[in-house]
């Protein structure tokens, strides 16, 4: 699987939009680029996935630059909730099986 | 019910007890994993079975044990562990369709502590 760069920390404004960059130049095209997310003690929450089409839904949007190569998580109102540690990570579509998390990035939201 | 439930929450152990970790789910998924997590680090893949069956096995040390007894359940028995096992043991669960990406449900954890 493909290995992802992100920043090891964060801070935004509550209320504001937390845009979360990931890198992940190696992308393959079996590939997806996934987004989970660990709040503090607690097992990791599944957010986002995509191939090459930009996605939402109620949690999040995840932008895909057009060669794949970085994407882009947005929370467009962060509260002090979705304080965590937000993980991308890019895995092959053949039955998901492998999860490789990386470091991941700490995300403080300030009141 | 897309919750996946694991027990105990925590457990302590000495180097000579056998003790197993437990994990249920019941949505139907027949893909389930086991991770395991130290502290402020991310968790790290141990086992993987498919429907029932090993799949895959992340050179595991032979002190952890996995088991899946049916499609809900998932065990992880533990025997002669050293106290670098200590760690947050996470469990998850996903639907197994190959061409797909389906999102993996974890569960809270079970936090080891070796004696």
């Amino acid at each position: 699987d493909a290995k992802t760069t992100q920043p090891p920390s964060m801070d935004c404004a509550e209320g504001r939009a937390a845009n979360l960059p990931c890198n992940h130049s190696t992308i393959s095209g079996n590939e997806y680029v996934y987004w989970y997310r660990q709040i503090h003690s607690q097992g990791p929450q599944y957010i986002i996935h995509g191939l090459k089409n930009n996605e939402t839904n109620e949690m999040a949007s995840l932008i895909i630059t057009e060669d794949r190569k970085s994407s882009t998580l947005i929370l467009p109102h962060a509260t002090l909730r979705d304080t965590a540690v937000y993980y991308c990570i890019v895995s092959a579509f053949w039955g998901n099986e492998k999860l490789t998390f990386g470091t991941g990035t700490r995300l403080t939201i300030i009141p | 019910d897309t919750e996946v439930t694991q027990t105990p929450k925590h457990l302590v152990m000495g180097m000579t007890n056998k003790k197993s970790l437990k994990c249920e789910q019941h949505m139907g998924h027949r893909a389930m994993y086991w991770y395991k997590q130290k502290a402020k680090k991310p968790p790290e893949l141990m086992f993987v079975y498919s429907y029932e069956k090993l799949s895959i096995n992340e050179s595991v040390p032979s002190r952890f044990s996995p088991e899946c007894p049916n499609s809900s359940l998932l065990n992880l028995h533990l025997h002669a562990l050293q106290p670098e096992d200590s760690a947050l043991y996470l469990c998850a669960s996903s639907v197994l369709t190959s061409g797909r990406a389906y999102e993996q449900y974890f569960g809270p954890g079970t936090r080891l502590t070796v004696t």
